[in-house]
């Protein structure tokens, strides 16, 4: 069965710079889902979109952009990088907006 | 999470069952996750309980919700090497919208 994709993997990114993360969901699934787990933590909410709007807000900095495209399809751009947000970014999806949830493989940011 | 709570550790000998406890706060989530991380790797969906049940058994996996004491356990039967790994409860939190407000994580390991 299709899973949520998410590329890149891994990305390197040096302080100041800027990294946009992509995620591809399950076919049908219409809702996206921006989760950010650093080191040894729990992975936490950022931002979500059911039917290419934005549906919910958490803990996302001001740095930080998401889009829903029309393939249903996001991108969280993240500007101006800071150490601390070196994490797992894990994007999860779903056929609705209370649907169980189905996560990425997740992108591996490090920023030096 | 702030709001999920779960022991840190649990180590136990191959073949035994494992017992993994959360405590939640949100009396509205309708449903309830368990989710398993082995290191460097995605979340993976072990199984779910809706909240207007007290137990859901799923081939090893036994899942119990005390829906007064806010309190979901996961038991894992006949423990494996495989089995060790990072496990997560999440509740469906719907302030604002659907999204996942995950626990602490509790690391399992497995001795042979």
């Amino acid at each position: 069965a299709a899973g949520v994709i998410q590329s890149p993997r891994h990305l390197i990114k040096e302080k100041r710079e800027t990294a946009t993360l992509k995620c591809y969901p399950i076919p049908r699934h219409d809702t996206v889902y921006w989760y950010q787990q650093g080191p040894g933590q729990d992975p936490q909410f950022l931002i979500s979109f059911y039917e290419k709007m934005q549906s919910d807000k958490g803990s996302i900095p001001d740095r930080f952009s998401a889009q829903q495209f029309s393939d249903y399809h996001s991108e969280l751009n993240m500007s101006s990088l800071e150490l601390g947000d070196s994490a797992l970014y894990f994007c999860a999806s779903s056929s609705g907006p209370t649907d169980t949830q189905y996560f990425g493989p997740g992108t591996r940011l490090t920023v030096l | 999470g702030e709001d999920v709570e779960q022991s840190l550790f649990l180590s136990v000998r191959e073949g035994d069952s494992s017992v993994i406890n959360c405590t939640y706060t949100d009396s509205s989530s309708t449903y309830l996750y368990w989710y398993k991380q082995e290191p460097g790797a995605g979340l993976q969906l072990l199984t779910y309980i809706f909240s207007n049940m007290d137990m859901k058994q799923d081939q090893r996996l036994t899942v119990l919700l005390n829906k007064k004491d806010k309190h979901l356990s996961l038991r894992i039967a006949d423990t494996q090497t495989g089995d060790s790994a990072i496990y997560f409860c999440a509740e469906g939190s719907t302030s604002g919208t659907y999204k996942y407000i995950f626990g602490t994580g509790t690391r399992l390991k497995v001795l042979a």
